[in-house]
């Protein structure tokens, strides 16, 4: 029942590199998320998006850039790869106000 | 600034032990409050949520929750755990009207001996 999928689901990269996570959903819900979760912080809003083309910050967006140009596809790049992005981030969807989460991807910096 | 807490970051117990992990919010007026269930290298799972109404909701296996609005909290609760309950366990709140910028507690990783 997984209506959200996420790719990759691992990776390694070096400090400084460009990352891209994908993120698509086939639900159709309006509202969609990336968040990352660390040990001794729980999971933390990066972004998030209300619809197509609109998109907030959360608490954590520094160093993340997101887009959102289909209602399933919501993108999350790293744009200068950083040792303190290594983390596991999970992409997430909405239908008004139960999230449902993705099986998230491993991103470890080097 | 608005936070959730989850007062245990490791509980151990014996099977069939009763459980209770605490919540609490700082948010003021409607909320919508959710226990999630990460199992060991798996996603979120949606335990249980409250939105109105009976304050003691009752999820998936065998959990259930209670929403104290005067005390601000919203205790996740079983009464016989099992080991295949070990997992880590987050607290999560929304405001209301479809707001959905969900703040999550730092988790309660619980550990079930055999």
């Amino acid at each position: 029942d997984a209506g959200i999928t996420q790719s990759p689901r691992y990776k390694i990269t070096e400090t400084g590199r460009q990352v891209t996570l994908m993120c698509h959903q086939t639900w159709s819900h309006s509202y969609m998320f990336w968040y990352r979760q660390d040990l001794g912080h729980g999971l933390r809003l990066i972004y998030y998006s209300a619809a197509a083309d609109i998109t907030d910050k959360g608490e954590v967006p520094d160093g993340y850039v997101v887009s959102r140009s289909k209602t399933e596809n919501f993108p999350l790049t790293l744009e200068s790869a950083t040792r303190s992005q290594t983390s596991v981030y999970f992409c997430a969807s909405s239908d008004r106000n139960t999230i449902y989460f993705g099986e998230g991807s491993w991103l470890t910096v080097v | 600034a608005q936070s959730v807490s989850q007062h245990n970051h490791h509980v151990i117990l014996s099977e069939a032990a009763s459980l209770e992990l605490g919540c609490n919010y700082s948010y003021g007026g409607t909320v919508n409050l959710f226990w999630y269930v990460q199992y060991p290298g798996q996603h979120l799972q949606l335990l249980l949520k409250y939105f109105s109404g009976d304050p003691l909701v009752k999820g998936i296996k065998g959990f259930e929750a209670e929403f104290i609005k005067s005390k601000f909290s919203f205790n996740l609760r079983k009464p016989s755990v099992q080991w295949s309950d070990t997992a880590e366990y987050f607290c999560a709140v929304n405001r209301g009207a479809g707001n959905n910028d969900m703040r999550f507690g730092a988790g309660t990783r619980l550990t079930v001996k055999p």
